[in-house]
């Protein structure tokens, strides 16, 4: 089956830093990505979606400016939480999908801010 | 996004049992699937089912695709403990992706 990749796992920074995400299909190329925050024993939140060589969609609540997002490639999407905050630390998971189909998701990032 | 309503939003059973759980909507879909996700992972893919009426299955797993196309059913038969997790369903119709609530589920052994 289709594989995507997030790097890294887990991240701890201090409060006011940025952090990047990666999110990587490695066996297909991804017409559209998109990235996801779970909090504990809940459903998976819809934050963005990005489709490769245009500017994100961004879902209502969520602040474009806060979390960056950057699709280069048909395999590469970043999301970058800028000046995090503790309110931030949360699991977030990308997934990709060739045209619209099955999503195929990575194996999360959990972001904790001191 | 809209969010498709399942049930239970919990299951606690005894391992061997078997297990049912379902994913309806007020809309139609074109696309239903499973996933499945462990503590700290990313959902993995169970069961993809496109057309109304389908029934597939995946080892000891099964689910249909209602024949109204706005719900779907997903079945395990004989539970393991490694069947623990969280299960989704997820819609798809046009160009849009929805994903259930969730279920819970613990095996007892």
């Amino acid at each position: 089956g289709a594989v995507v990749s997030q790097h890294p796992s887990r991240v701890i920074c201090k409060s006011g830093t940025s952090v990047k995400i990666e999110c990587r299909s490695l066996d297909f190329q991804a017409t559209t990505m998109f990235w996801y925050r779970q909090f504990p024993k809940k459903s998976l939140m819809l934050m963005a979606t990005s489709n490769e060589g245009s500017k994100a969609t961004y879902e209502q609540g969520v602040e474009k400016d806060k979390f960056l997002i950057n699709h280069a490639s048909l395999t590469l999407s970043t999301l970058t939480v800028t000046s995090a905050h503790p309110e931030d630390s949360s699991f977030y998971i990308c997934s990709a999908t060739w045209l619209v189909n099955e999503q195929f998701f990575g194996p999360g990032t959990r972001l904790t801010v001191l | 996004g809209q969010q498709l309503n399942q049930s239970p939003q919990s299951m606690f059973i005894q391992e061997g049992e078997d297990v049912s759980m379902n994913c309806t909507s007020s809309s139609i879909f074109n696309t239903w699937l499973w996933y499945k996700q462990d503590p700290g992972e990313g959902p993995v893919l169970l069961i993809a089912l496109y057309k109304a009426g389908e029934l597939t299955s995946n080892g000891r797993l099964t689910a249909q695709f209602g024949i109204t196309r706005k719900d779907s059913f997903l079945n395990i038969s004989a539970s393991i403990p490694s069947d623990v997790g969280i299960y989704f369903c997820a819609g798809i119709t046009g160009n849009q992706f929805y994903f259930g609530t969730g279920t819970s589920l613990t095996v007892i052994p």
